[in-house]
């Protein structure tokens, strides 16, 4: 059972435009969510995060928006670059007592054309 | 270069072998996390670490096992191999052990399991 959907395999835009990447989720434990970026050849690199408890936030050009009774997320880049191309994980988190678990969705390639 | 270094890059070996896949984590870091990345599950958070002490339990089969040394490297290993046992390996660090968000990963390990 995935608790953190990516449904689009893959997205292709064209440079200077907006890119649109959406998750869903299933479980309401989930208090943190986040988008990571990865390279081939790379891990997965920390992009931006939200606290359950917000409904945006915003890191220059990046920008996540959550809403709750969805369940969805979406991470929108806006302008997209060629280097912005990658696949984007999105992940939720929960824990307590110390511990954290991260689950992932399979990924969104992005594609940005120049 | 996230400061998390695991060795090796690539590992081939075969069914029914054993191997051990080993992380330093970044300097300062308590926290240390293994993922395994496989092409139909995506990203799958096995286990976490703090400090010498198991945290949190994933997906982590009852074949593989981990530990974090007092240097607070950690190795994860991995015995009775099958086939569906080939992935990237990734291990991630952190501070502290509830900061998704201050995970940084490794460039993983290739595990080919032929």
């Amino acid at each position: 059972d995935q608790q953190v959907k990516q449904n689009s395999p893959s997205l292709s835009v064209q440079e200077g435009r907006i890119s649109i990447l959406n998750c869903d989720y299933t479980n309401s434990m989930f208090d943190y969510f986040l988008w990571y970026k990865k390279y081939p050849a790379e891990g997965p690199t920390f992009l931006i995060s939200i606290s359950s408890i917000k409904d945006k936030n915003e890191d220059g050009r990046f920008t996540v928006f959550l809403n709750k009774s969805a369940k969805h997320l979406s991470l929108h880049i806006v302008p997209s670059q060629p280097g912005d191309s990658a696949v984007y994980f999105c992940a939720a988190s929960w824990g307590q007592g110390g511990s954290e678990k991260l689950v992932f969705g399979k990924g969104t390639k992005l594609t940005v054309n120049p | 270069d996230s400061g998390v270094t695991q060795t090796p890059k690539h590992l081939i070996t075969a069914t029914g072998q054993r191997v051990t896949l080993r992380c330093s984590p970044r300097s300062g870091d308590l926290s240390v996390y293994w993922y395994q990345q496989s092409l139909d599950q995506g990203l799958q958070f096995l286990i976490q670490y703090y400090n010498g002490e198991e945290r949190a339990k994933g997906n982590i089969l009852e074949r593989f096992s981990a530990q974090q040394f007092p240097d607070l490297h950690s190795e994860l290993n991995l015995s009775s191999l099958e086939l569906g046992d080939s992935a990237l390996y990734f291990c991630a660090s952190s501070v502290r052990p509830r900061r998704a968000n201050e995970q940084f990963f490794g460039p993983g390990t290739r595990l080919t399991v032929l």
